[in-house]
């Protein structure tokens, strides 16, 4: 497929325990961002990666929550100790580039997380 | 603290009509704005965007007008068709907060035929 995949799509735990979500970004994209939509509201921006690294990582609510995108190409948004308010849908974005021409982002589908 | 706000969280047009979808933001840092619409179990899906030092981008049935005075912009859809209906967000990004897209609440529009 050529649009962003996010596994798995729902994804059930109970409060306490560690969960991790992947996102595989469109091919050659160099920018992959993680946001999160709680019902009712618009995403909301966690982090972004500019090729490997971490470029802005301000919008983690606390350090339960981490990413790693180790190649360059997939990332997994990993939280720890999860909490019921962790529950909402986490979106992966997608961009071919940071020129600021073109900001259009990618989407995938989404991962629904609901904790227990 | 919302940055970008949508202060209609729906609307209903008539099929043919004119759909105008408003959107205001605080931050005067912003310089780039989006529009993203979203089915359910969907991701939002890009749309139509503008540069601040634009005041209007066409593209086809869609039109964003941005007036950085007021801090405000909206989206027409002319003619609205049915399979319009979905979420629209309203979107805008600053070079000082990196690429990162701020997004307002939504409004679901709805076009009856």
């Amino acid at each position: 497929g050529a649009g962003v995949s996010q596994t798995p799509s729902n994804k059930v735990t109970e409060k306490g325990k560690y969960v991790e979500l992947r996102c595989d970004p469109i091919s050659g994209h160099t920018a992959l961002y993680w946001y999160r939509q709680s019902l009712g509201q618009g995403p909301e921006f966690l982090i972004y990666f500019q090729g490997t690294g971490a470029a802005d990582d301000s919008g983690l609510p606390n350090d339960r929550f981490f990413a790693v995108r180790p190649e360059g190409s997939v990332s997994t948004l990993k939280i720890q100790r999860t909490e019921r308010g962790d529950s909402a849908v986490y979106l992966c974005a997608s961009s071919p580039s940071l020129d600021r021409v073109i900001n259009e982002q990618f989407f995938g589908p989404g991962t629904r997380l609901t904790v227990l | 603290d919302q940055q970008v706000k949508q202060n209609s969280p729906s609307l209903s047009v008539q099929e043919g009509r004119i759909s105008i979808l408003n959107c205001d933001y605080t931050n005067s840092m912003f310089d780039y704005f989006l529009w993203y619409k979203k089915y359910p179990a969907e991701g939002p899906t890009f749309l139509i965007s503008i540069s601040s030092i634009k005041d209007k981008n066409e593209d086809g049935r869609f039109t964003v007008f941005l007036n950085k005075s007021a801090k405000h912009l909206s989206l027409h859809i002319v003619p609205s068709q049915p399979g319009d209906s979905a979420v629209y967000f309203c979107a805008a990004s600053a070079v000082d907060s990196g690429y990162a897209l701020n997004f307002g609440k939504g409004t679901s529009l709805l076009v009856t035929p």
